[in-house]
């Protein structure tokens, strides 16, 4: 099975900065990687897939880089909206499988 | 637009049994592979099953085969997972949710519904 690491695990953000953050997976899984934002309560909601596609109705701050084991997801400018927690998936390999998550926080 | 409603959550004992049942609309039934997801409180997400669009194959991640059991009826454009011989680590919110066309990321997911197992 492959592991997805994400890092850091926290990442402190203030409204308007620049956040990046990182998912490397165990082995290559090509470009077959998606991220999600989960907000507390609700379901996860695909932002990126093919490492850095936007899925429909995606801000463009939003951005996702990166193939074989590092990928990267970048918002350009942080919203209000935007602090929640996000989780990379690889869907490669059997079984697909995600990373623990970064939460972005206000700082 | 597509949704998806899973019902069928509930306090269990250990040992025992659930059937979840996820409602789909919206979008041809029919045509997509679907999972079930769960999150236990506070954790992470991890793949539970999925089944191809007819139903012929199913698959599960190694620690729940066996126990739980992955089906749809189409006719009634609705996922089910059998849950049996429950145990205390499989309390967690279990997502439904639809594999995209183009490969197997989820683009629309059901709100969860909560399974506790204790006693």
């Amino acid at each position: 099975e492959i592991v997805m690491t994400q890092s850091p695990a926290t990442l402190s953000v203030s409204p308007g900065e620049r956040a990046t953050f990182s998912c490397r997976a165990s082995q290559s899984v090509s470009s077959n990687l998606a991220w999600y934002q989960q907000k507390p309560g609700q379901a996860p909601r695909l932002l990126i897939y093919g490492a850095s596609t936007r899925a429909t109705g995606i801000p463009a701050r939003f951005s996702g880089s990166g193939s074989g084991t590092e990928f990267t997801l970048t918002i350009s400018s942080l919203q209000s909206e935007d602090f929640a927690v996000y989780y990379c998936q690889q869907c490669n390999n059997w079984p697909t499988t995600f990373g623990q998550g970064t939460k972005v926080e206000i700082k | 637009e597509v949704q998806l409603v899973e019902s069928g959550g509930d306090l269990v004992q250990p040992g025992g049994s659930l059937r979840l049942s996820c409602a789909a609309s919206g979008f041809t039934f029919s045509s997509y592979w679907m999972s079930w997801v769960r999150q236990a409180p506070g954790k992470g997400l991890e793949w539970v099953a999925n089944i191809r669009p007819d139903g012929s194959e199913k698959y599960y991640v190694d620690s729940m085969k066996g126990r739980f059991t992955i089906s749809r009826e189409n006719a009634k454009n609705s996922l089910y997972l059998q849950m049996n011989s429950l145990r205390a680590e499989d309390t967690a919110v279990y997502y439904c949710a639809r594999e995209s066309r183009g490969g197997s990321w989820y683009d629309y997911w059901g709100q969860g519904t909560l399974v506790t197992v204790s006693s």
